[in-house]
């Protein structure tokens, strides 16, 4: 399985509900993204979250880690029909050869009502 | 205005004829990688480079081709394109090992038959 795995693969809400998407990986991390996509476009970057911290805050956005569980979880308060998008954690694992692999999960489809 | 920008944007081709898509980015970002997009796979990492002539593969490298001549430039080559590279294909590029946000390209939708 993918090192980055979101939880669950889609969800559905109405406006003004909070949506919140989780997101487990295998390896020892030095970060964890979050990134959205609207449909079939590049991705955007949301927030970075680094090893040593443990909840980060950015407008309606809420990420937090757990490096013992190896997960994070993304939410997002008082949703909008326009945060329907996919919703994606990225992470960076160092290799062997000094170089890094940014792994990504397989996304979170999220689907906010009017 | 800082940005990735890939060409083309879409592209239909046929077995075994080469090509390349371009990948520009204005940020002079040391770090550049190719993804493709299939459905339930998620973003997968072809190859990646650190710096100028600095390359390496990533997950699923096989069938493609990179090249770092210029800070700015890092194309896809396909030597010999197959109906299993038929994706959605993104370009990124970011500051240093990851450390930093990536900035994606707006994607090249190629088909293969």
């Amino acid at each position: 399985s993918q090192q980055g795995e979101e939880d669950p693969q889609a969800l559905s809400i109405q406006e003004g509900e909070n949506a919140t998407m989780n997101c487990s990986y295998k390896t020892s991390i030095n970060n964890l993204q979050w990134y959205r996509q609207n449909s079939g476009r590049g991705l955007v970057h949301l927030i970075l979250i680094r090893s040593n911290e443990r909840e980060k805050h950015s407008g309606r956005l809420r990420v937090t880690l757990d490096t013992s569980k190896k997960s994070s979880s993304l939410l997002i308060t008082a949703s909008r029909a326009a945060d329907t998008a996919s919703y994606f954690c990225a992470t960076d694992a160092v290799i062997y050869t000094g170089g890094f692999k940014t792994i990504f999960g397989a996304g979170t489809r999220l689907f906010v009502k009017a | 205005e800082a940005q990735v920008t890939q060409n083309p944007r879409y592209l239909i081709t046929v077995t075994g004829k080469k090509l390349t898509v371009t990948c520009s980015q204005n940020m002079n970002h040391e770090y550049m990688s190719w993804y493709r997009q299939d459905p339930g796979l998620g973003l997968r990492q072809i190859y990646y480079s650190m710096n100028v002539e600095v390359t390496d593969k990533g997950d699923v490298p096989e069938g493609y081709k990179v090249s770092r001549k210029e800070k700015r430039n890092f194309p896809l080559i396909l030597e010999s394109p197959s109906p299993n590279q038929t994706s959605l294909y993104f370009c990124a590029s970011s500051f240093f090992r990851g450390d930093t946000e990536a900035f994606f390209g707006q994607g090249t939708r190629l088909t293969v038959v």
